[in-house]
């Protein structure tokens, strides 16, 4: 089972560039989200999505879009990159409204 | 205001010397407490949930354990494959969860 997979793993950007992170779950869960982890803050929630056509706000979602066209894709967009926005990111997923998350990877960006 | 804390922060045992890492919380309606281990560049891993204070949950050398205040997580006897980071996280009544900082765990041989 490939759970959470989220590409690329790792990427460095410029200041003002834009890029997607992506993210795919083949469990059939219908809430994704993506964190990011910094050092020393613990995983904070950027968006997250309950189903197929909705997206809401976490507690850090400025400079992110996110949409969600399918259940299994949840792509996570950098509009114009800043260098406060270099961090590790996750996507995770669970079934419903309860349970535990499953994490991905994680993709480690880069802005210089 | 929602919050988690973990300590310590960085934990070294000997292999074979039991200890305990703590979560303490406060939280408006705690709907479940989690822990997780990440490993280095990885994503956490799911290791219990816990719902009620006074409930326990068991696998292999880890036991947790929640009160209305705080979690547990006693580690008998270690292995240096238990050394990691653990998180803690809360889910409250809103429905997100919070996230701990982390124990980063050593076990020497």
């Amino acid at each position: 089972n490939a759970g959470v997979t989220q590409t690329p793993k790792f990427q460095v950007l410029k200041t003002g560039q834009s890029m997607t992170l992506q993210c795919a779950q083949d469990m059939n869960h219908e809430y994704m989200s993506w964190y990011r982890q910094d050092p020393g803050m613990g995983l904070r929630l950027i968006h997250y999505s309950v189903g197929a056509g909705i997206t809401d706000q976490g507690e850090v979602p400025n400079g992110y879009n996110v949409s969600r066209s399918t259940t299994e894709d949840f792509p996570l967009r950098l509009l114009s990159a800043a260098p406060s926005q270099t961090s590790v990111y996750f996507c995770a997923s669970k079934r419903g409204s309860t349970g535990e998350l499953f994490f991905g990877e994680g993709s480690r960006l880069t802005v210089l | 205001e929602d919050q988690v804390t973990q300590s310590p922060e960085a934990l070294r045992l000997q292999e074979g010397e039991s200890s305990s890492l703590n979560c303490s919380y406060t939280v408006s309606g705690l709907r479940g407490l989690f822990w997780y281990r990440q490993d280095p560049g990885k994503g956490p891993e799911f290791l219990f949930t816990l719902y009620s204070a006074g409930e326990e949950k068991e696998k292999e050398r880890l036991k947790a354990t929640l009160t209305k205040k705080e979690s547990f997580l006693h580690i008998t006897a270690p292995k240096p494959e238990d050394s990691a980071t653990y998180l803690c996280a809360v889910r409250p009544d809103t429905d997100k969860l919070i996230f701990g900082t982390g124990t980063r765990l050593q076990v020497f041989p």
